[in-house]
């Protein structure tokens, strides 16, 4: 069974750095991308930028670069969302998600059950 | 980038109801054209990719068309468990934006 798991809710203050992880399990994970999706509270979905674990090659949506950093490690099958200085504004729910291609169509077909990241003086 | 356009951005309908979600991409992407649903609290889930290809699983009920720069989202009899908000991506070209979602709520 594919399986996307993250880790749990963090609570910090502005200026501080942070690293959220997404495990992935039940297929091979140096296969497929995998990607990082903001939803800030109430609001939709923003893709954030995308990893291939095999390789780390990175992209990066515009409105994230420089922001946040996507790094994975494939020997423990982790992808990984860091910042160095947290803002009030970073403040949302943070999915991974594995992409797939189907029929040659590109997908997030799994996705992570999402971290909680709050940023509060 | 490539904006997409979701409307409504939200709707009221009842059981059994046909529904129909539109999507519109700011320049032609082709069929490359994504629906998730979310339920609040969860994840989102794939529902169709390709602008029509139902992801395996998801019931018959839903269907999707369009190419170019319109696109829909259509279920056929809204069921109970359908009431969530319901999001289009584009998977054209990076970054693979997604609209700003459809709220689909009970009359």
């Amino acid at each position: 069974e594919v399986q996307l798991v993250q880790s749990g809710a963090e609570v910090k203050k502005p200026g501080e750095s942070l690293k959220i992880s997404c495990k992935g399990s039940g297929y091979s994970f140096t296969s497929y991308w995998i990607g990082w999706v903001r939803q800030m509270p109430g609001k939709g979905l923003e893709w954030m930028g995308i990893i291939y674990p095999d390789d780390s090659d990175t992209r990066y949506s515009p409105s994230f670069q420089g922001q946040v950093t996507i790094s994975a490690d494939k020997s423990i099958s982790t992808a990984y969302l860091q910042w160095s200085s947290l803002k009030a504004s970073d403040t949302a729910m943070y999915y991974c998600a594995k992409r797939n291609i189907l029929t040659g169509y590109s997908t997030f077909d799994y996705w992570g059950q999402g971290t909680l990241v709050t940023v509060s003086s | 980038d490539i904006q997409m356009t979701q409307s409504p951005s939200s709707l009221s309908a009842s059981v059994g109801d046909r529904v129909t979600i539109t999507c519109r991409a700011s320049q032609s992407i082709s069929s490359y054209l994504n629906w998730y649903q979310q339920k609040p609290g969860k994840a989102p889930k794939l529902l169709i990719y390709a602008a029509s290809s139902l992801q395996s699983g998801v019931p018959l009920r839903f269907s999707g068309s369009g190419s170019g720069t319109d696109f829909t989202l259509t279920i056929s009899s809204l069921q109970p468990e359908d009431f969530a908000t319901y999001y289009c991506q584009q998977s054209y070209s990076i970054p693979r934006k997604f609209g700003q979602g459809t709220k689909v709520e009970i009359k």
